[in-house]
């Protein structure tokens, strides 16, 4: 079983066009994220959200929204996408164990903005 | 800022020959250092958190290390399949942020 599922796996689209990456977990994890990997291989933080509520939202711009229907599903939606958006998108989950802080991930969409 | 450096970014090795890789910091109020595993073409995976320094974990041929700048993950007699991209990431300041900052990792390619 999938713990973080995301999807689509791939996504090809052109500028100005608006697109959704949905992501579900089965984990009963309380919190979410979405992280973006740029080209350069940084993973950075883009938004969390603990209980359907948005805790972190890093500088982000505005044409990206993020929606927690409930805290097993964080989906983000991207307006008006600029070829900078180009970046593969991770989304997690966490659980706080005797190990400290756990993230799961998914495995990622690849975005490609043309 | 909070500051994470990963060295070196590339590192081969023989099947067997045991290396280092180190994670350097610079944050205000460390919560924790953790070290995850990449995959091509997968998310992150979860090796380790380390808290203190002088503290130590281990899993198989991984062995994490932290002091007060910096961190290294130990591979004893590596195999081909230990060959990832491992990650470090460093959680800092107070009032019940999650936020993870990572560093770039280091690509690691073990051949037979």
């Amino acid at each position: 079983d999938t713990a973080v599922s995301q999807t689509p796996k791939y996504l090809v689209t052109q500028m100005g066009n608006d697109k959704s990456i949905k992501c579900e977990q089965n984990l009963g994890h309380d919190t979410m994220y979405w992280y973006k990997q740029d080209s350069k291989k940084f993973l950075k933080i883009m938004f969390s959200y603990n209980n359907k509520e948005l805790i972190i939202n890093e500088t982000v711009p505005n044409r990206f929204s993020p929606k927690s229907p409930d805290k097993a599903h964080l989906n983000l939606h991207i307006n008006s996408l600029e070829l900078g958006d180009s970046a593969v998108y991770f989304c997690a989950s966490s659980l706080w164990t005797g190990e400290g802080e756990k993230l799961f991930f998914g495995s990622g969409t690849q975005l490609s903005v043309l | 800022e909070d500051q994470v450096t990963q060295s070196p970014e590339a590192l081969r090795l023989q099947e067997g020959e045991s290396s280092s890789l180190n994670c350097s910091y610079t944050v205000s109020g460390l919560r924790g250092l953790f070290w995850y595993r990449q995959d091509p073409g997968k998310g992150p995976e979860f090796l380790f958190t380390l808290y203190s320094a002088g503290e130590e974990k281990e899993k198989e041929r991984l062995k994490a290390t932290l002091t007060k700048k910096e961190s290294f993950l130990h591979i004893t007699a590596p195999k081909p399949e230990d060959s990832a991209t491992y990650l470090c990431a460093v959680q800092a300041g107070q009032g019940g942020s999650e936020k993870l900052v990572f560093g770039k990792g280091t690509k690691l390619t073990v051949n037979p």
